[in-house]
């Protein structure tokens, strides 16, 4: 069965440090990945895609990047955080082939920016 | 533009009673109609999938139904364990879903 994991799962973190989140997935091969930023109270807003190693899209203008260095890992990052990028971060990911497009979402990250 | 709203956005109910949480969607084209069941603090759980108008799906106290423009989470005799933000997202065939804001589901002991 599949499996994904992110880490860490709190984090706080000073106006202007960098960030680094890492999710994993087990159980599969060549998934299609996400990040999605959900704000309290407030539905999912997708950050970025991808659908295989070195292939990213970017759904909204930020200061966050995304990197797949490895088929199954996906990292969110930033050089400078803003008090704006606080919320949970939740990676998900979909089978990229068959008939099957539901995605499946990892346990989150809350990300706290003081 | 796509879109996708729930109603209500909070829904209070006691033990036993049965109710029906409501997603409508406006998309250019749907490939599919997902359900989420989300607790405070963890990620979306996977619940259902519909495809086609006239669709049913069910698990446990849980249905879901879809027709063109909406679909509906029926929920018969909750327990208090069914309390949880409920979350519907549409695949407009794009790379990414289009997601509800949610309903906020308490069932009362």
């Amino acid at each position: 069965s599949q499996t994904i994991h992110q880490w860490p799962a709190t984090l706080v973190q000073p106006v202007g440090s960098p960030l680094s989140l890492e999710c994993t997935v087990e159980g599969t091969s060549n998934p299609n990945l996400y990040w999605y930023r959900q704000a309290a109270g407030r539905g999912l807003q997708l950050l970025f895609y991808s659908v295989g190693i070195g292939q990213i899209s970017s759904e909204v203008p930020q200061n966050l990047s995304a990197s797949r260095p490895q088929d199954r890992q996906f990292i969110l990052s930033s050089k400078k955080l803003l008090l704006s990028d606080s919320g949970f971060y939740l990676c998900a990911w979909s089978p990229r082939t068959g008939t099957s497009y539901e995605q499946y979402f990892g346990p989150g990250t809350r990300l706290t920016v003081t | 533009e796509d879109q996708v709203t729930q109603s209500p956005e909070a829904l209070r109910l006691q033990e036993g009673e049965s109710s029906s949480l409501n997603c409508s969607y406006t998309v250019s084209g749907l490939r599919g109609l997902f359900w989420y069941r989300q607790d405070p603090g963890k990620g979306p759980e996977f619940l259902f999938t519909l495809y086609s108008a006239g669709e049913e799906k069910e698990k446990e106290r849980l249905k879901a139904t879809l027709t063109k423009k909406e679909s509906f989470l029926h929920i018969t005799a909750p327990k208090p364990e069914d309390s949880a933000t409920y979350l519907c997202a549409a695949d407009n065939y794009g790379q990414n879903f289009v997601f509800g804001p949610g309903t906020r589901l308490s069932v009362l002991p």
